[in-house]
């Protein structure tokens, strides 16, 4: 099956610093790239979906100037949490689709983020 | 409002021993239903996908069933082993794949 990777797999920041995720597709073109976050104990919640070479699409109540998504190539996207808060703590996942891919769409394994 | 409920939220069962979790939508218009099991700390893997047509698919141990028309789908789960201790969520899309409904998830817990 295809491949997504994410690094880093977690992280510690100080509130006010920003922080960056990458998401890697290892052996596909991934025109399509999704963020996902999840809190303990809840499920996944979109926060913003991204093309190559586009701008990112954000959910509603995603604050799009505080996680800045930049698919610059068809096998790398990045979120970056700016002015990070503890709230923002949470657990970060992407996931990708191919080119002419009907359903499927692979997920990373995950970034542990946390802001003290 | 697109909703997918899952129940049990949550479950033990012993090592050996079978189980059915189950998945409610009320997705519109409806395009495939999928499963995922996520291990803790970790993205969640497919387990199963089913459109319209298709109305049980299995994956080794798993077997998912759907059907369409009361808007339900199950994943059973056969000789359970203690590494299927997971969550197990039912995600239902509205279109060919981008647009998801994550269901609340089901945590099982498979004890010796």
């Amino acid at each position: 099956g295809a491949v997504v990777s994410q690094h880093p797999s977690w992280v510690i920041c100080k509130s006010g610093t920003s922080v960056k995720i990458e998401c890697r597709s290892l052996d596909f073109q991934a025109t399509t790239m999704f963020w996902y976050r999840q809190f303990p104990k809840q499920s996944l919640m979109l926060m913003a979906t991204s093309n190559e070479g586009s701008k990112a699409t954000y959910e509603q109540g995603v604050e799009k100037d505080k996680f800045l998504i930049n698919h610059a190539s068809l096998t790398l996207s990045t979120l970056t949490v700016t002015s990070a808060h503890p709230e923002d703590s949470s657990f970060y996942i992407c996931s990708a689709r191919g080119t002419g891919w009907v359903y499927e769409q692979y997920f990373g394994p995950g970034t542990r983020l946390t802001v003290t | 409002k697109n909703q997918v409920e899952q129940s049990p939220q949550s479950l033990i069962i012993l090592e050996g021993k079978n189980c059915t979790l189950q998945c409610n939508y009320t997705v519109s218009p409806f395009s495939n239903l999928r499963w995922y099991k996520q291990d803790t700390g970790r993205g969640p893997v497919s387990l199963t996908i089913m459109t319209f047509s298709e109305n049980t698919k299995s994956n080794g141990r798993y077997t998912a069933t759907l059907d369409a028309d009361t808007k339900q789908s199950s994943l059973h789960i056969t000789a359970s082993q203690l590494s299927d201790s997971a969550s197990y969520i039912c995600v239902v899309s509205t279109d060919a794949g981008n647009m998801l409904t994550f269901g609340g998830g089901t945590r099982l817990m498979v004890k010796p």
